[in-house]
């Protein structure tokens, strides 16, 4: 299957600093990616659809000012945690929408811890 | 009613049965279905999709598709120990073209 890369895998912060997560789709243009979030046992919770070149549409309830989207390249597209606190500890999970044929392909996900 | 609907399991079964593992959704205009396997601690990985009525085979997994009755299911055959994860079920909504996922079912292969 396609090959979608996330950085990095896991990281430790400090409380109030911010933390950006890289989503990379390899070996296909992605114009929309997609950034999840998943507690343990819980399943994934769609945070936002990251579209190539405009706004990020953001699910009901995340705060768009906390958890900044870019996807300046069909290739990239980044989320930073602003302000981080421990209750942002969680499994952050990019995706990227292969057009043909219209699968999505995930990350290996990255876990975020907050002290 | 969830708009896509799995059994949480676990499901258990001994090794080489076969696991059937059933999905319902409610959105009748979609078109796209998925099959993800998921282990504890690692992001979801694609195993089948499948966009029309019948049956879809790859090696030991088999997706169906009754889009009249809105329900997919994917059978594993010979299950393995390794075939152990949550089994996430996610359909394609016409509706804010967004790709929906069920809560996923715990699937335990026991040797």
């Amino acid at each position: 299957g396609a090959v979608v890369s996330q950085h990095p895998s896991w990281v430790i912060c400090k409380s109030g600093t911010s933390v950006k997560i890289e989503c990379r789709s390899l070996d296909f243009q992605a114009t929309t990616m997609f950034w999840y979030r998943q507690f343990p046992k819980q399943s994934l919770m769609l945070m936002a659809t990251s579209n190539e070149g405009s706004k990020a549409t953001y699910e009901q309830g995340v705060e768009k000012d906390k958890f900044l989207i870019n996807h300046a390249s069909l290739t990239l597209s980044t989320l930073t945690v602003t302000s981080a606190h421990p209750e942002d500890s969680s499994f952050y999970i990019c995706s990227a929408l292969n057009r043909v044929p219209g699968e999505l392909f995930f990350g290996e996900g990255s876990r975020l811890t907050v002290l | 009613q969830k708009e896509v609907e799995q059994n949480s399991g676990p499901l258990s079964v001994p090794e080489g049965a076969i696991a059937s593992l059933n999905c319902t959704y409610s959105d009748r205009g979609s078109q796209s279905f998925f099959w993800y396997r998921q282990y504890s601690g690692k992001s979801p990985e694609l195993i089948m999709s499948i966009y029309s009525n019948g049956d879809k085979e790859d090696g030991r997994f088999t997706a169906q598709l009754n889009k009249a009755s809105q329900y997919v299911s994917l059978l594993i055959r010979d299950s393995q120990p390794s075939d152990s994860a949550t089994y996430l079920c996610a359909v394609n909504f016409r509706r804010g073209n967004k790709l929906v996922f069920g809560a996923g079912t715990i699937l335990r292969v026991k040797s």
